[in-house]
C-alpha cells in the first residue's frame, strides 16, 4: 500500500524568505504526485501536480516541486513567502491506474512578517 | 470556487443520531468522492462513485453509507453517530473515474460535530 509523509507539522517562516515543504512516498508501482493548499475554513485547492515527464513542475501562487524518484521525494518550494501564504499545504499521491488519494498529514505553513 | 457544492456546511447533532451530508459535483463531472478530515486521522479518503456506481472504498465505517444519483449528486449518511465521528467531510469530484487526468476538485466541507 502507498503512504506519504510530511516531515514537517508546521514550518514557521518570515515573510519574503524561502520555504521549502518536505514530502517523502512510498509505492511499489507508478504514482501521481500532487500539493493541495487549504486556506482556513475553506476546501482544498490544487497548487500543483506531477504526472509524467519533467520533474520540475511549477504551480500556482509561484510555487514549484521537484519529484525525486531516487529518493522517492516531492518537496514543495517557493523563493518568496507572503504573509496570504499561511495555509495548510498537503502533499499527496495516487496510483498510476487507481481513482483515489492518500494524502499527508500536512504541514501548516506559517508566515509572519 | 471550484463548483463543488456540498450541504449543509455546518452540522451539530448528538450520539446515536443520524446524519445526511449531501454534494453537487461540477457540471459534467461524473465522479464523486467522500473524504473524512480529524485531527487524529487526518485526511482519509472513505468512498468513490462514478456514474451511480460505487466504484472504490476506503476506511469507511459499516455505519456510514452513501450513494450517486442519477442526476449525479450524492449522499453521504452517517448513523449511530458517536463522539469520534465529528470532523470535517469533503466531497471532491472528477470528470472521469481514473487516468493521469483524473483531477479531483474539492468543495468547502460539511464541519459535523457530534455531542
Amino acid at each position: 500500500a502507498q503512504s506519504v509523509t510530511q516531515l514537517d507539522s508546521q514550518v514557521p517562516v518570515f515573510e519574503e524568505a524561502p520555504v521549502e515543504l518536505r514530502c517523502n512516498y512510498s509505492s511499489s508501482v507508478s504514482v501521481y504526485l500532487f500539493w493541495y493548499v487549504q486556506y482556513p475554513n475553506q476546501g482544498l485547492q490544487l497548487l500543483l501536480k506531477y504526472l509524467s515527464g519533467s520533474t520540475l513542475v511549477k504551480g500556482i501562487n509561484g510555487f514549484e516541486a521537484e519529484f525525486n524518484k531516487s529518493q522517492t521525494s516531492f518537496h514543495l518550494r517557493k523563493p518568496s513567502v507572503h504573509i496570504s501564504d499561511t495555509a495548510e499545504y498537503f502533499c499527496a499521491v495516487r496510483l498510476s491506474g487507481y481513482s483515489t488519494l492518500t494524502f499527508g498529514k500536512g504541514t501548516m505553513l506559517l508566515v509572519s512578517p | 470556487d471550484s463548483g463543488v457544492t456540498q450541504t449543509p456546511k455546518h452540522l451539530i447533532t448528538a450520539t446515536g443520531q443520524r446524519v445526511t451530508l449531501r454534494c453537487s459535483p461540477r457540471s459534467g463531472d461524473l465522479s464523486v468522492y467522500w473524504y473524512q478530515q480529524s485531527l487524529d486521522q487526518g485526511l482519509q479518503f472513505l468512498i468513490h462513485y462514478y456514474n451511480g456506481e460505487e466504484r472504490a472504498k476506503g476506511n469507511i465505517l459499516e455505519r456510514f453509507s452513501a450513494q450517486q444519483f442519477p442526476d449525479l449528486h450524492s449522499e453521504l449518511n452517517l448513523s449511530s453517530l458517536e463522539l469520534g465521528d465529528s470532523a470535517l467531510y469533503f466531497c471532491a469530484s472528477s470528470v472521469v473515474d481514473r487516468g493521469p487526468h483524473n483531477e479531483q476538485f474539492f468543495g468547502p466541507g460539511t464541519r459535523l460535530t457530534v455531542l
